[in-house]
């Protein structure tokens, strides 16, 4: 089963614009984490922000966690063509570190 | 390089023959996982890995699905009597704290 829901679906932007992308989830968490897909590819982590943080940057990414409504925001700014993939938030149940994953946001860059 | 290896890449598979894939962490980890990850999804839990020992598998590890891990390093998972709906990119991955997972660049499994 998903932990949640990603928003939205699919994105298309042009390079240097910025991309942001949200995720739901159900349960309570100990921590957020962030991955990237490039297609037929395995998945790249990216970030992970914990449930006592409530925002984290990482070079061109910016993530924040709102524990309160259970959600999730992820920012790539000036965004290029090489970040065209597919972005998935995941938790684990808190006090597992078995990941659920969302649905996933497939992010288009274009030139 | 990744950290995790996963052979093969691809494998084409009649249906009804049994396939058998592998998961290496280059490095060692007390615990590793398997996903699966159908077109258009996001990887879904199949079962995980405590040294040796299974801890938890998923229900939707079938009868047909069998996961190994003998000596606490590389892993096999086999799907015997292969379904078309077993298509699918299996994938493999290690935790690592506070940075969450390594994972391979998964087996693509074709059941025609």
């Amino acid at each position: 089963s998903q932990q949640g829901e990603e928003d939205p679906q699919a994105l298309s932007i042009q390079e240097g614009e910025n991309a942001t992308m949200n995720c739901s989830y159900k349960t309570s968490i100990n921590n957020l984490q962030w991955y990237r897909q490039n297609s037929g590819r395995g998945l790249v982590h990216l970030i992970l922000i914990r449930s006592n943080e409530r925002e984290k940057h990482s070079g061109r990414l910016r993530v924040t966690l709102d524990t309160s409504k259970k959600s999730s925001s992820l920012l790539i700014t000036a965004s290029r063509a090489a970040d065209t993939a597919s972005y998935f938030c995941a938790s684990p149940p808190y006090n597992t570190d078995k990941l659920i994953f969302g649905t996933g946001t497939r992010l288009q860059v274009f030139p | 390089d990744t950290g995790v290896s996963q052979d093969p890449r691809h494998k084409i598979t009649k249906r009804g023959q049994n396939v058998t894939f592998r998961c290496d962490p280059i490095s060692e980890h007390n615990r590793l996982y398997w996903y699966r990850q159908t077109l258009g999804q996001g990887p879904e839990f199949l079962t995980y890995f405590q040294n040796e020992a299974q801890l938890e598998k998923s229900r939707l590890l079938s009868d047909r699905f069998s996961a190994e891990r003998p000596k606490g390093s590389f892993s096999t998972l086999e799907i015997q009597r292969t379904e078309q709906g077993d298509s699918a990119m299996y994938l493999c991955a290690t935790p690592r704290a506070d940075y969450g997972y390594t994972f391979g660049s998964g087996t693509r499994l074709t059941v025609v």
